[in-house]
């Protein structure tokens, strides 16, 4: 079993709709909670990051950690053509002196207008 | 600021050619990391540095070596490419220690090794 699992899509959504993307976990030893996104053929960006479990807003963008139950969301308001991305979950354990990162394998968005 | 960047942006092999993946970063990071991203496998850590002057495995290292040059520069290398060798390689760079959940990820190699 993986340490992060997300499912991989494709999402396709209409322009203007709510996007609710998420991942599940398995290391209790998880602290920070991130989301990159990716668009085609370019690097992962940070898009947010929560540390242990709440929310966390920016913009249009939302996400949640619930640690009890193992399980982060990213929720994109008004969604935009400009959305359309590969969304990847990441999460973090502290390992020595810095925070080891596990990449979930990522949820392919499309935005139709 | 050019943020992280990688040379080359694509390269193709032959089995057993050898080749050097480069990258800079130019924010002051301590830290820097190289993963290979292949469909269905998300983005795997092949090597990182927490500073200068100190490299460590990661999840996949087997066929892979790494030199951190200085601050900036943090290279890999393909000693004997081989077909499973295929794949997007990306450089990372972040803060060093406590932030290095916060990192920042350059365009990608694309490399096919045939």
């Amino acid at each position: 079993q993986k340490e992060v699992e997300q499912d991989p899509g494709p999402l396709s959504v209409p322009e203007g709709a709510i996007v609710s993307l998420n991942c599940t976990y398995s290391n209790s030893a998880f602290q920070y909670f991130m989301w990159y996104r990716q668009y085609s053929r370019k690097g992962p960006e940070l898009l947010m990051y929560t540390y242990s479990s709440g929310n966390k807003e920016d913009g249009r963008f939302t996400a949640q950690v619930d640690k009890s139950s193992k399980y982060i969301s990213l929720f994109i308001r008004d969604s935009q053509p400009s959305d359309s991305a590969t969304y990847l979950c990441a999460m973090s354990a502290r390992s020595g002196g810095y925070q080891k990162v596990t990449f979930g394998t990522g949820t392919k968005l499309q935005v139709i207008p | 600021n050019a943020g992280v960047t990688q040379t080359p942006k694509f390269q193709v092999l032959k089995t057993g050619q050898s080749m050097t993946l480069q990258c800079a970063q130019d924010m002051n990071h301590n830290s820097m990391y190289w993963y290979r991203q292949d469909p269905g496998m998300g983005l795997r850590l092949i090597y990182y540095s927490a500073s200068e002057g100190t490299t460590d495995k990661g999840e996949v290292p087997n066929g892979y070596n790494v030199s951190r040059l200085n601050k900036r520069e943090f290279s890999l290398r393909l000693e004997s490419a081989a077909p499973s060798q295929t794949s997007v390689y990306f450089c990372a760079s972040s803060p060093r220690g406590g932030r290095s959940y916060e990192q920042y990820f350059g365009p990608g190699t694309r490399l096919t090794v045939t």
